[in-house]
């Protein structure tokens, strides 16, 4: 069964500097998802992240993966309040597509 | 908007009920995910369908049961409701191998 970690799990920001959230994901996977959730929202897709050494970036997120080490990244460039929110990577597995969810990282972004 | 759509938005009924929750895929997609989203449990796959017929199954409970309709559309029926059971429910479509859309979700009270 793939099983995904995340981690930190509560992450206090500082307007302005920068941080990353880790994901590690148990066995091969065919693509990487990360995902935003406001309260009481649906998952707003960020990035799909479908090889190794694959990288995306969409404004002061950006996304990377390492399917050798079985490890995604996402890094937050000058952080700032719209950021706040809850993070979620997703690993899908090979034979059925389905997704298997990291606990969630929740960003407080402070001034 | 992802394209997907979900009723009810809310849902609250009392233990021992039976409740049916529906989804409306994305036009074109012929994959129903669905998700299930409590504080204790994180986010879980339950169940996909794929063209009507059901592809994989995940932690759904045996009170619980899912299907596909012809016009793609699908049902997750709740039975026999514990107070467990409230959560955020989640139906993502898809097009086989492709990226999942998640609809708003369903929030379930049990009381």
């Amino acid at each position: 069964e793939l099983k995904v970690e995340q981690n930190p799990l509560f992450l206090s920001m500082q307007e302005g500097k920068n941080y990353t959230i880790y994901c590690n994901y148990s066995t091969t996977s065919d693509r990487l998802y990360w995902y935003r959730q406001d309260p009481g929202k649906s998952l707003e897709s960020l990035f799909v992240l479908l090889s190794n050494g694959a990288v995306k970036q969409e404004g002061r997120l950006m996304a990377s993966l390492d399917t050798k080490a079985r490890l995604s990244t996402l890094h937050i460039t000058a952080a700032v309040h719209d950021l706040s929110a809850t993070y979620f990577c997703a690993a899908e597995a090979s034979n059925d597509h389905k997704l298997s969810f990291g606990a969630g990282t929740t960003v407080t972004v402070r001034a | 908007d992802s394209g997907v759509t979900q009723t009810p938005k809310h849902l609250i009924t009392a233990t021992g009920q039976r409740v049916t929750l529906r989804c409306s895929p994305r036009s074109g997609d012929l994959s129903v995910y669905w998700y299930q989203q409590s504080l204790d449990q994180g986010l879980q796959f339950l169940i996909q369908y794929y063209n009507g017929e059901e592809r994989a199954k995940g932690n759904i409970l045996e009170r619980f049961s899912a299907q596909q309709f012809p016009d793609l559309h699908s049902e997750l029926n709740l039975s026999s409701l514990e107070l467990g059971d409230s959560a955020l429910y989640f139906c993502a479509s898809g097009r086989g191998a492709t990226e999942q859309f998640f609809g708003p979700g369903t929030r379930l009270t049990v009381l």
